[in-house]
This record gives structure tokens, sequence and C-alpha cells, in this order.
């Protein structure tokens, strides 16, 4: 069956700190790969996906960037953190030929201070 | 475009209380529809699914059934226990092409506290 782990699950970083959060998918191959970001009105936000290695669509500009450097790996990143950024951050997979679905990760609290 | 309205909450019941949570969508196609529940501090779980009009998704005792004419997609569950306390979200998405990832479209979520 196929999993989808994210870490770390917590991180409190200091503005204009880096960032990476990394998130892995076992199970499948080619899945689409996705970033959102939840604020504090529970809203979600999509901010990055990825159809393929290398392959990254930005949807909203940002302080952020994301990078996928193997089929299964999605790597979300700042070289400086911004109060702004503080949220949850959820990774997510969808497979190929099928009715759209997104399975999610355990998410990433981010607190900037 | 595609978007998804949703009630916001809180929505407060008591335990073994009927529930539903309304969800009304806009979208140029065919959309498949979801429901997505998340536990606090957790990631989103998929709930339930329908994939065309009259369609009726089921699991855990919820149901909700696309009703294309009124595009709707209302979550219903006949006795609330008090771990059903969650956020929900009303999701849709309208793949293009196989393999396209244009992501799902979320409501903004609906809080629902269940008490004893």
């Amino acid at each position: 069956s196929q999993t989808i782990h994210q870490w770390p699950a917590t991180l409190v970083q200091p503005v204009g700190s880096p960032l990476s959060l990394e998130c892995t998918v076992e199970g499948t191959s080619n899945p689409n790969l996705y970033w959102y970001r939840q604020a504090a009105g529970r809203g979600l936000q999509l901010l990055f996906y990825s159809v393929g290695i290398g392959q990254i669509s930005s949807e909203v500009p940002q302080n952020l960037s994301a990078s996928r450097p193997q089929d299964r790996q999605f790597i979300l990143s700042s070289k400086k953190l911004l109060l702004s950024d503080s949220g949850f951050y959820l990774c997510a997979w969808s497979g190929l030929f099928v009715t759209g679905e997104l399975f999610f990760g355990e998410g990433s609290r981010l607190t900037v201070l | 475009g595609n978007s998804v309205t949703q009630m916001e909450g809180p929505v407060t019941l008591s335990e073994e209380a009927f529930l539903t949570i309304n969800c009304t969508y806009t979208a140029t196609g065919y959309p498949s529809l979801f429901w997505y529940v998340q536990y606090p501090g957790e990631g989103l779980q998929l709930l339930l699914k329908a994939t065309k009009a009259d369609d009726k998704g089921s699991n855990k005792g919820f149901e909700a059934t696309y009703r294309k004419e009124t595009t709707s997609f209302h979550l219903e569950k006949g006795s609330v226990q008090v771990s059903d306390s969650a956020v929900y979200f009303c999701a849709l998405s309208e793949y293009v092409s196989a393999g396209g990832a244009d992501g799902l479209t979320f409501g903004k979520g609906t809080h629902l506290i269940i008490q004893p």
C-alpha cells in the first residue's frame, strides 16, 4: 500500500533563517506531488505541484520554493523565513488515471518567531 | 474558475444528533467531489467521494450525494459521536486530462464540535 511521510512534524524557526521540509511517498511510482499551506483560518492554499522529477509549478508567488530531486521526494524550502510563513504545511500525492483525490501526509507545523 | 462553498461554523451538536454540512460548488465541467476530515494536529483524510451525478459516497456512517442539478454535495450523518469532532472540507477535482496535476479546490472547512 502507498504511504506518505513528511518531516519534521514541528519546527520553530527565527525570522531570516532557512527552511527545509521534506516529503516522501512509498508504494507508488510517478506520483503527482503537492505542497499546501493551511493558515490560522483553516483554509488550504496550494503552493506548488509537480508532475515529475525537476518539474515544479508554483501557484502563488512567495518566499518559498520547491524541488523534486527524486521521483518520490518533494522538498519545500526557503532561504529566509518571514513571520507570515508560519502555518501548517501539508504534502500530498495523487496517482495517474484516477478520479483526482489527494492523499495527505501528517503535516508540518512551522512557527516563525 | 472552480470554487467550493461550505458553512464555516463552528457547528455545535449534541451526541446522537443528525448532522448536515452543506456544500455547493461551481465548476465548468464534470468534477469529482470529495469530503475530507481533519482531526486536531493531523493531516487531511479522505472521508468519501463521488465521481458522477447521483453517485452516493459513504463511509463510517457519513453520506453525501452528488446533485448536479443543485450543484451540491451535502454531508450527512444520522447520529454523531464525540469522536466525530473535527474540521470537514468539501473539495472538487476537475481533471482536464489523465495525469493532470490540477490538485483539488477546497472549501474553507467546517469546524464540527460534538458535545456529550
